[in-house]
C-alpha cells in the first residue's frame, strides 16, 4: 500500500518569500492533517481536514499560512511571506476517519524540511 | 499546563536494560491514547495504542491511568535499535486531531 506522499523533501528560501508544500494522502483516507515540527519538539497541528472541509485550523497563523484540500484528496500548504521562525519540518498525515475512534491512527509522510534564511 | 507533557530525557541506558517513560495529559475527556516512535530525521510512526486495561506487544507494555491522567510505556530488554524519540499522543474526542507531547529521547548503548 502506498503511503503518504509529500513534496518537496527539502526547501530553502529567503525570508519574505513564499513557498508551497504538496501532500497526497493514503487512498481512501478521509482525514488529512498538516503538522509543523520544530527541532526538538513534538509535531504541532496546523490544520485538519475531513474530506474537503476544515475541522480545526485554530493554530494556523492565518496571516501568512493557508491550506486547501480541493476535491477531498490532495492538499497544499502555503506560507506567504515566510519568516525565519517558520524553519521546521512540515508533516502531512492522514487517517481513515478521525470521527471513528478505531480509525484514528495517523500515517505520516516523510515531511518537507523548510529552511528560511 | 501543557496538553501533553513528557520528560524529554535523554534516557541513556545499556543494552538489556528496562526503561520506563511517563506522560501526563490535561484534558480529562481525552478518549484515545497512543505511543509513536520517531527516528532521527524520519516521520513519526505508530508504536502502539494504549488501552484502559493496559496492553503488551513483545517487549513493550503500555499503561493508562485515567484517574491520574497518566500514560506510561515500559521497554524491557532494550536493544540498540530501540534508540529513538518516543512521542506520547492523545486524541481528545472522535473527530479531533492527535495532540503530541514533545517526545522522550532514548539512547541504548552496547
Amino acid at each position: 500500500e502506498a503511503g503518504v506522499a509529500q513534496s518537496p523533501r527539502y526547501k530553502i528560501i529567503e525570508k519574505r518569500q513564499s513557498v508551497a508544500f504538496w501532500c497526497n494522502p493514503i487512498s481512501g483516507h478521509a482525514t488529512l492533517y498538516w503538522y509543523q515540527q520544530i527541532l526538538g519538539q513534538g509535531p504541532k497541528l496546523l490544520i485538519q481536514f475531513q474530506n474537503n472541509g476544515v475541522v480545526d485550523d485554530s493554530q494556523l497563523p492565518k496571516d501568512r499560512f493557508s491550506a486547501e484540500r480541493l476535491k477531498g484528496v490532495d492538499s497544499t500548504l502555503k506560507i506567504q511571506p515566510a519568516k525565519l521562525e517558520d524553519s521546521a519540518v512540515y508533516l502531512c498525515a492522514s487517517s481513515l476517519d478521525s470521527n471513528t475512534v478505531s480509525d484514528t491512527e495517523a500515517f505520516f509522510g516523510q515531511g518537507t524540511r523548510l529552511t528560511v534564511v | 499546563r501543557k496538553e501533553v507533557e513528557q520528560d524529554p530525557g535523554p534516557f541513556n541506558v545499556p543494552e538489556g536494560a528496562t526503561v520506563a517513560f511517563n506522560c501526563t495529559y490535561s484534558n480529562s475527556a481525552s478518549q484515545s491514547f497512543f505511543w509513536y516512535r520517531q527516528d532521527c530525521r524520519k516521520e513519526p510512526k505508530l508504536l502502539m495504542s494504549v488501552y484502559s486495561s493496559g496492553n503488551e506487544d513483545g517487549r513493550f507494555t503500555a499503561q493508562l491511568n485515567r484517574a491520574s491522567q497518566y500514560i506510561s510505556l515500559l521497554i524491557r530488554d532494550s536493544k540498540l535499535s530501540d534508540s529513538a524519540t518516543y512521542l506520547c499522543v492523545v486524541s481528545n474526542q472522535a473527530g479531533t486531531a492527535l495532540i503530541f507531547g514533545k517526545g522522550t529521547t532514548l539512547s541504548v548503548s552496547s
